[in-house]
């Protein structure tokens, strides 16, 4: 049973604008949610994380927004650039620290 | 300063080989993760180290999967008689602290395993 889902594999956005990267999750036993972006050929990077005690975390460009009682988060990128596009990945993390991985959503942004 | 370091980049094994495929983690980082990667699928978890312990080995899929960490620096992940099912990226990470804190993992650039 996968816990963690991203449902939109790709999305693609022109620049300037808002990108909203969406992720859904089963499992409400968790600390932190975090996104990871992912160059080809690179491993995954940081972005940004969310702890399950808050509902928006904000880091310039970047904001992840928690619904607990929807169990979904967002992670929004405004506004988008053309080196925003990779791969991002929403994982969630608790108890032995290991992080759960969705399958991620390609961002294409095109100019 | 330096990243976590993996190699080889790429690796093409004939199926039943036995492969061995090295992480060099962040100076001083304690705790060091192994995922597995499939093609259009997220990392998945394979095995947990904090120091030398191997604290959580849950997620290795086959007795075929062994890693280890002896002196709580580098780690090795070892493959025996390796399937066509085992291609994948494998992708080391490491974090400075140990369970409990907001720390994130930093990850290496992934070995690509082709098993012929």
């Amino acid at each position: 049973d996968q816990q963690v889902k991203q449902n939109s594999p790709s999305l693609s956005v022109q620049e300037g604008r808002i990108s909203i990267l969406n992720c859904d999750y089963t499992n409400s036993m968790f600390d932190y949610f975090l996104w990871y972006k992912k160059y080809p050929a690179e491993g995954p990077t940081f972005l940004i994380s969310i702890s399950s005690i808050k509902d928006k975390n904000e880091d310039g460009r970047f904001t992840v927004f928690l619904n607990k009682s929807a169990k979904h988060l967002s992670l929004h990128i405004v506004p988008s650039q053309p080196g925003d596009s990779a791969v991002y990945f929403c994982a969630h993390r608790w108890a032995s620290d290991k992080l759960i991985f969705g399958t991620g959503t390609r961002l294409q942004v095109f100019p | 300063g330096a990243g976590v370091s993996q190699s080889p980049r790429y690796k093409v094994a004939k199926r039943g080989q036995d492969v061995a495929l090295r992480c060099d983690p962040i100076s001083g980082h304690v705790s060091l993760f192994w995922y597995q990667q499939a093609l259009g699928q997220g990392p998945e978890f394979l095995t947990y180290f904090q120091n030398e312990a191997q604290l959580d080995k849950s997620g290795l899929p086959s007795d075929r999967f062994f890693a280890e960490r002896p002196e709580g620096s580098v780690s090795t992940l070892k493959i025996q008689r390796t399937q066509q099912e085992d291609s994948a990226v494998y992708l080391c990470a490491s974090s400075p602290l140990t369970s409990g804190g907001a720390d994130t993992q930093y990850f290496g650039p992934g070995t690509r395993l082709t098993v012929l």
